[in-house]
């Protein structure tokens, strides 16, 4: 049963720190997103990945935030430094690119890092 | 304007009553429409997926598509607790576009 795996799965910590969320996808899957889910704003599309590349972190604050795709196995979302407007859950999805397999091709959810910035 | 409006709830039903979630978007050119299941500290998965107008039947889920007046329904028939959730109502523009629009979820409780 494939599924999207992220790492840790909570994490509390203090403003200031350094946080370091990880993503692996779905095998033969070449999007990857990072989401950020609160009451307030709902999930809010942070940054996305296709075959590795970066297509868009217009939704990710520059100054503090980063993705990388080191390989097709692992996705990263940086934080530094954190601040406490940072609690959130961070979502990692994965899919194939839209439309290639099927019209019905669509993204699949890991569970979540659920972080605390104190 | 947000691209997709969704009521945030909570909706509270009784076991077995019809449940109506719905959302309308702003952009005419949306095409694909689906519906995603959140349980609590889970992530969101699809429940079910339609292109342009119409309805689209799976069990005792019913998604319908009204593009005339841009607005998402989704009806759940003899609802069941397990049903409580959040749902998402999402549209994606084009058949190759990767990036879909979250509605914010409507949280729904179905009481025993």
């Amino acid at each position: 049963d494939a599924r999207v795996t992220q790492t840790p799965r909570h994490k509390v910590t203090e403003m200031g720190q350094e946080v370091t969320m990880r993503c692996q996808p779905i095998l033969g899957h070449n999007t990857v997103f990072w989401y950020r889910q609160t009451m307030m704003q709902g999930l809010e599309l942070l940054a996305y990945f296709r075959n590795r590349a970066p297509l868009d972190d217009s939704g990710m604050p520059k100054d503090r935030f980063s993705a990388e795709m080191p390989d097709a196995t692992l996705a990263t979302l940086k934080i530094q430094p954190s601040e406490p407007r940072d609690s959130a859950v961070y979502f990692c999805a994965s899919g194939p690119t839209a439309g290639v397999r099927s019209s019905t091709d669509t993204q699949y959810f890991g569970p979540g890092t659920r972080l605390t910035v104190l | 304007q947000k691209e997709v409006e969704q009521d945030p709830g909570p909706l509270s039903v009784p076991e077995g009553a019809i449940v109506s979630l719905n959302c309308t978007y702003s952009n005419s050119a949306f095409q694909y429409f689906m519906w995603y299941r959140q349980y609590s500290r889970k992530g969101p998965e699809l429940l079910m997926y339609t292109y342009s107008s119409g309805n689209k039947e799976d069990g005792r889920f019913t998604a319908q598509v009204d593009k005339s007046s841009k607005y998402i329904s989704l009806f759940i028939r003899d609802s069941q607790p397990s049903d409580s959730a959040t749902y998402l109502c999402a549209t994606r523009l084009l058949n190759r576009d990767d990036k879909i629009i979250f509605g914010k979820g409507t949280r729904l409780h179905i009481l025993p």
